[in-house]
């Protein structure tokens, strides 16, 4: 069974970094990207960006370019992200999610088929 | 940029049929998929390449898709029903992906 389980709530003052981990289990971890998503209170979901487990290759949102940094341990299974520069905006809820790819026969497509917990990231002075 | 338009919010009463659009421009031209999100939890998807449901989702949950609009339509509601429902694409010349605003579903 596919698990991800990500690390705990984290609280942090303006200006600091965060690393918010993601442990996966029950399948094979270089089989399927990993992307992060967050979701500020009272807000949608905003996708921030994928790393590739088998070769370490990431695609950021273009609003987190400058400060988001995307790494994986392929010896136990974990990926991780890394927010600095935090501002008071980027008090959210993280998710990792798996990335299953769906092949239709002339097209194919991605969607997300397993998520983590959540990590509360609060920003505050 | 790309943009997908969800209504905030749909009411209906239980037993009734909730109608939830993704408006985007060439929508037809990208697989639309479709994620409930309960309070405090994380999404599940409950509809993926516009119409396929995973295994495990209800038949009264279902996706369509005509012109610029993805229509998510769920039968016989009920009270578990009430959640969040977010639309998402992926874009493949950018290998990004995008989620619409999200519509909150309200059983009377």
């Amino acid at each position: 069974q596919v698990h991800l389980v990500q690390s705990g709530a984290e609280v942090k003052k303006p200006g600091a970094s965060v690393k918010v981990s993601c442990r996966t289990s029950g399948y094979t971890f270089s089989d399927h990207f990993i992307y992060w998503v967050r979701q500020a209170p009272g807000q949608g979901l905003e996708w921030m960006g994928w790393i590739n487990p088998k070769s370490g290759g990431t695609n950021f949102a273009q609003k987190f370019q400058d400060r988001v940094t995307m790494t994986r341990d392929t010896s136990i299974n974990t990926a991780s992200m890394d927010l600095s520069n935090l501002g008071i905006d980027d008090t959210a809820v993280y998710y990792c999610a798996r990335r299953k790819r769906h092949d239709a026969g002339h097209y194919y497509t991605y969607y997300f088929d397993h998520w983590g917990q959540g990590t509360q990231v609060s920003v505050t002075s | 940029s790309y943009v997908l338009t969800q209504p905030p919010s749909v009411s209906v009463a239980p037993g009734e049929t909730a109608t939830i659009t993704c408006g985007g421009d060439d929508i037809g031209s990208k697989s639309v998929h479709w994620y409930q999100q309960r309070p405090g939890q994380a999404p599940v998807v409950v509809v993926y390449d516009d119409s396929d449901r995973p295994s495990g989702i209800p038949e009264r949950i279902s996706g369509s898709k005509s012109g610029n609009t993805a229509t998510l339509t769920i039968t016989r509601v009920e009270a578990g029903d009430e959640a969040a429902y977010y639309c998402q694409v992926w874009d493949a010349t950018s290998d990004h992906d995008l989620f619409g605003g999200g519509t909150k579903l309200t059983v009377l």
